[in-house]
């Protein structure tokens, strides 16, 4: 079965720092991988996705994530935080066949420090 | 094109009541999803419908739970006899199709309270 681990639940970083966010998945077959974001009292809003190419993706808001098959991680990056970037971050995974939901890790909290 | 659409945002119910939550998904998507947050937990999956269709309710408590997705109408889930432990966020998403490629958009959510 698929699974997701989070490593930090929260994580803190100067405004202007660099952002990371680990997420390593366990999947027994290619897996399809995610990262949403989550602002108070909203909704999930996708930030990124791998599915098949690249293994270097690209999202909204200056967030990149690689995904790293020898390592099983696909970790959420961003060069310079901002305030702005406060918020819970959930990191999912597809599993396999063709009807199931995804499967999302714990979350990270991200806090930025002025 | 309005996104995801949840009602109520906030929901408090005494215990032993029973609790509607709305989910009325983007249009032209025919696939929900719905999810609960618990603190500290992530999200957990619950059913997975498809109209008039359950296609996945492996996450759906076996009692007091059941969920529908109406050929017409928004999908509802349902909680009879609620008890304290229900108190969670409840997250409702949708699809154009099932499958592994399909990113689902979420709704903001119905925060229910459990008194």
């Amino acid at each position: 079965a698929q699974s997701v681990t989070q490593l930090g639940s929260h994580v803190s970083v100067s405004e202007g720092a660099l952002v990371l966010l680990r997420c390593n998945y366990s999947s027994s077959v290619p897996p399809y991988l995610f990262w949403y974001v989550q602002y108070p009292n909203q909704g999930l809003q996708l930030l990124l996705k791998y599915t098949t190419g690249a293994t270097l993706v690209k999202g909204i808001n200056g967030f990149e994530a690689e995904f790293k098959k020898s390592e099983t991680s696909f970790h959420l990056t961003k060069p310079s935080a901002h305030m702005s970037d406060a918020a819970e971050y959930f990191c999912a995974v597809s599993p396999s066949g063709g009807n199931t939901p995804l499967v999302f890790g714990k979350g990270t909290r991200l806090s930025v420090i002025a | 094109n309005a996104g995801v659409m949840q009602n109520p945002r906030h929901l408090v119910r005494r215990r032993g009541q029973e609790a509607r939550l709305r989910c009325s998904p983007m249009k032209g998507h025919s696939h929900v999803y719905w999810y609960r947050q618990l603190p500290e937990e992530g999200l957990k999956f619950m059913v997975y419908l498809q109209k008039e269709n359950i296609i996945d309710e492996s996450g759906m408590p076996k009692e007091r739970f059941s969920a529908e997705f109406p050929k017409e109408g928004p999908s509802i889930l349902r909680i009879q006899q609620v008890v304290r432990g229900d108190s969670a966020a409840y997250f409702c998403a949708s699809s154009p199709r099932g499958g592994r490629y399909t990113e689902a958009f979420f709704g903001q959510g119905t925060r229910l309270t459990v008194v």
